[in-house]
């Protein structure tokens, strides 16, 4: 079955310094990639998907994740956090091409950012 | 910007009752979808609708789960007989298409059964 890794469930970091929140996933084939974020009573928010062009995919409010496959990984990073990025943040995989696009998400990263 | 609407934000009710979570989806998007998120646990999927059918269930989505698009704007999502454990977070999410496409998410409606 295909399911989704997010190694730490929090992540605290330091305004402007780097952040690198992790995900892995498990598939018999390249599946389709997404992260989500979801601040503090609101829906979920995409950041970013990977849907097999570019490996390095850029997203919104900075953030950007590489597709590795010989990893399994779908790593979120962003060079210089900012106050505004704390939030909870999914990593969800559509595993299934052509499907009718059911995501399989991760236990959620919180992170959270000190002055 | 379009947005996913859903009511109400939190449906506090009895063990047994019924409840109806509504949605309404981005008006071009075809695909619909429910997902749940119990206090501290993952978001789950529950079901996909497309052309007026499910076109898949997860396991939880039972006999008790049912949904509908009564109109060409609402979505929703009816619990026959509500059990304590089916007290959560309920998202509601539209795409424009299905497969690879991006999920639009509403902000959510608390369940809370008691």
């Amino acid at each position: 079955a295909q399911s989704v890794t997010q190694l730490d469930s929090q992540v605290p970091v330091f305004e402007e310094a780097p952040v690198e929140l992790r995900c892995n996933y498990s598939s018999s084939v390249p599946p389709y990639l997404f992260w989500y974020v979801q601040y503090p009573n609101q829906g979920l928010q995409l950041l970013l998907k990977y849907t097999s062009a570019a490996t390095l995919v850029k997203g919104i409010n900075g953030f950007e994740a590489e597709f590795k496959k010989s990893e399994t990984s779908f790593h979120l990073t962003k060079p210089s956090a900012h106050m505004s990025d704390a939030a909870e943040y999914f990593c969800a995989v559509n595993p299934l091409r052509g499907s009718y696009g059911k995501l399989t998400f991760g236990q959620g990263t919180i992170l959270t950012v000190h002055p | 910007e379009p947005e996913v609407t859903q009511t109400p934000s939190h449906q506090v009710t009895q063990m047994g009752q019924e409840v109806i979570l509504r949605c309404v989806p981005i008006s071009n998007h075809l695909y619909f979808y429910w997902y749940r998120q119990i206090l501290g646990q993952k978001v789950e999927f529950l079901v996909s609708f497309y052309n007026n059918e499910i076109s898949e269930k997860s396991e939880i989505f039972d006999d008790q789960f049912s949904v509908e698009r009564p109109d060409g704007s609402n979505f929703t999502l009816k619990i026959r007989s509500t059990k304590l454990e089916d007290s959560a977070m309920y998202f509601c999410a539209s795409s424009e298409v299905g497969g690879e496409d991006t999920q639009y998410f509403g902000p959510g409606t608390r369940l809370t059964v008691l």
